[in-house]
């Protein structure tokens, strides 16, 4: 079956390192977006992509980049974690022809 | 940007009696309005949506109505039952091809047995 899939699911880190989630879907779903879910705020959109080599940022993408070589992966760089990036991350893929968005299970990032 | 706001924060019903969850938007451009369900530890789940061209959609014991002029959104559940204890998220998002979506803060519904 079709699927989005997050790795890792859950990660500790250090201020300063270098940290990056995966995402991959298996629908061949030209959309794809990251989110950060934290308390009090919802999820809120970091970044996202319409297709291969698209990338645009989303309301909190200061310090998060991704990259869309395939369909399939959107990756989330963290270029040098910091405390405040602490928060469960879904990823989500749609097709242009539907509207509805499709969840990954979340990564939680804690950042010591 | 869009602005969606979400109330109540927090919501405790008798099983068997109906919630209602309201959201604001701000811009007049957004069309479509999806719900979403999160269970604890678990991923957002569409259980409902809406387009701007329809004021009401129903789903078994699932409803939402759309307001365009006042810009506003409600879910509503009837006769809820123990497994309806989730958050709940309301969005909305204009049609571009595709659907950056804009989320409320999200409703904790607690349904006492």
């Amino acid at each position: 079956d079709a699927e989005i899939t997050q790795s890792p699911r859950h990660k500790i880190t250090e201020t300063g390192r270098q940290v990056t989630l995966a995402c991959h879907q298996t629908w061949n779903h030209n959309n794809m977006f990251w989110y950060r879910q934290d308390l009090g705020h919802g999820l809120r959109l970091i970044h996202y992509s319409y297709g291969v080599h698209d990338t645009n940022k989303g309301e909190v993408s200061d310090g998060y980049s991704v990259s869309r070589s395939n369909t399939e992966d959107l990756p989330l760089t963290l270029e040098s974690a910091a405390s405040s990036q602490t928060s469960v991350y879904f990823c989500a893929s749609s097709d242009p022809g539907d509207e509805t968005q499709y969840f990954g299970p979340g990564t939680r990032l804690l950042v010591l | 940007g869009e602005n969606v706001e979400q109330h109540p924060s927090t919501l405790s019903v008798q099983e068997g009696d109906s919630a209602v969850i309201k959201c604001t938007y701000s811009d007049s451009a957004s069309n479509y309005f999806p719900w979403y369900k999160q269970e604890l530890g678990k991923r957002p789940q569409l259980i409902i949506d809406i387009r701007s061209n329809v004021g009401e959609k129903k789903d078994q014991r699932i409803a939402v109505t759309l307001n365009k002029t006042a810009k506003h959104f409600s879910l509503h559940i009837t006769e809820t039952q123990p497994e309806d204890s989730a958050v709940y998220f309301c969005a909305a998002s204009h049609q571009t091809g595709a659907n950056n979506l804009f989320f409320g803060t999200g409703t904790r519904l607690t349904v006492i047995p």
